[in-house]
């Protein structure tokens, strides 16, 4: 079964760009069949998401968020990333990773990595 | 944009059955997926495409699908069912993802 990790700075300044990066193992090869999300979790709040890559390249932003998202992919090295620019504190959250089958096939978000907090503080 | 709604807790005792509503309009011509997360983890796959199970899930989950309303019921509750449920629909309309506000489920 495929594997996810987060990484990244947890700490990030206002104004700044928080950039995290998603890692795939556990079945590389099967990378071209998924779409790959972010997803977010304020403290004691529900889930949020940020937006999809497919491995083409194709992306889909949560309206609320797409001026400032930036998602991408990098099939040769099993990584996705993600980029939010001028952060404030209401981004802070714990930022999941996951896989999603294609949206046009109902796009369930079947395995998730373990959830990267990140903190906004000057 | 589409909203789907849940109600913020629900409670049951040990043995009895649990059932988490999802609301959304038309939410029967989608497919709705239920994702469990205890606290401290990440959520986790239930129920997927409205009645399909996860084989590492026990069969007393089980979900329905219809009109306005999609449902989650848990059988024969136990003390570690208790986490926050999610439910989520892609909406291709808008071509967004999206998530109720999740239910807390309490064993009482």
């Amino acid at each position: 079964q495929l594997r996810l990790h987060e990484s990244g700075p947890g700490l990030v300044k206002p104004s700044e760009t928080l950039s995290l990066t998603c890692t795939v193992s556990g079945g590389s090869n099967r990378m071209p069949t998924y779409h790959w999300a972010w997803i977010r979790q304020a403290p004691g709040k529900g889930l949020e998401w940020i937006g999809t890559v497919s491995n083409g390249g194709t992306t889909y932003y949560n309206l609320s968020l797409r001026s400032r998202v930036t998602i991408s992919v990098d099939t040769s090295d099993d990584q996705f990333s993600l980029r939010l620019t001028s952060v404030t504190a209401a981004d802070a959250a714990t930022y999941y990773c996951a896989s999603q089958h294609d949206p046009a096939s109902a796009g369930l978000f079947d395995y998730w990595g373990r959830g990267r907090l990140v903190t906004v503080s000057s | 944009s589409y909203v789907l709604t849940q109600p913020p807790s629900v409670s049951v005792a040990p043995g009895k059955t649990a059932t988490i509503t999802c609301g959304g309009t038309n939410i029967g011509r989608k497919s709705v997926h239920w994702y469990q997360q205890k606290s401290g983890q990440a959520p986790g796959v239930v129920i997927f495409s409205d009645v399909g199970r996860p084989s590492a899930i026990p069969a007393r989950f089980s979900g329905s699908n219809s009109g306005d309303t999609a449902s989650l019921t848990i059988s024969r509750v136990e003390a570690g069912d208790e986490g926050d449920y999610y439910c989520h629909v892609w909406d291709s309309a808008a071509v967004q993802a999206v998530f109720g506000g999740g239910t807390r489920l309490t064993v009482l």
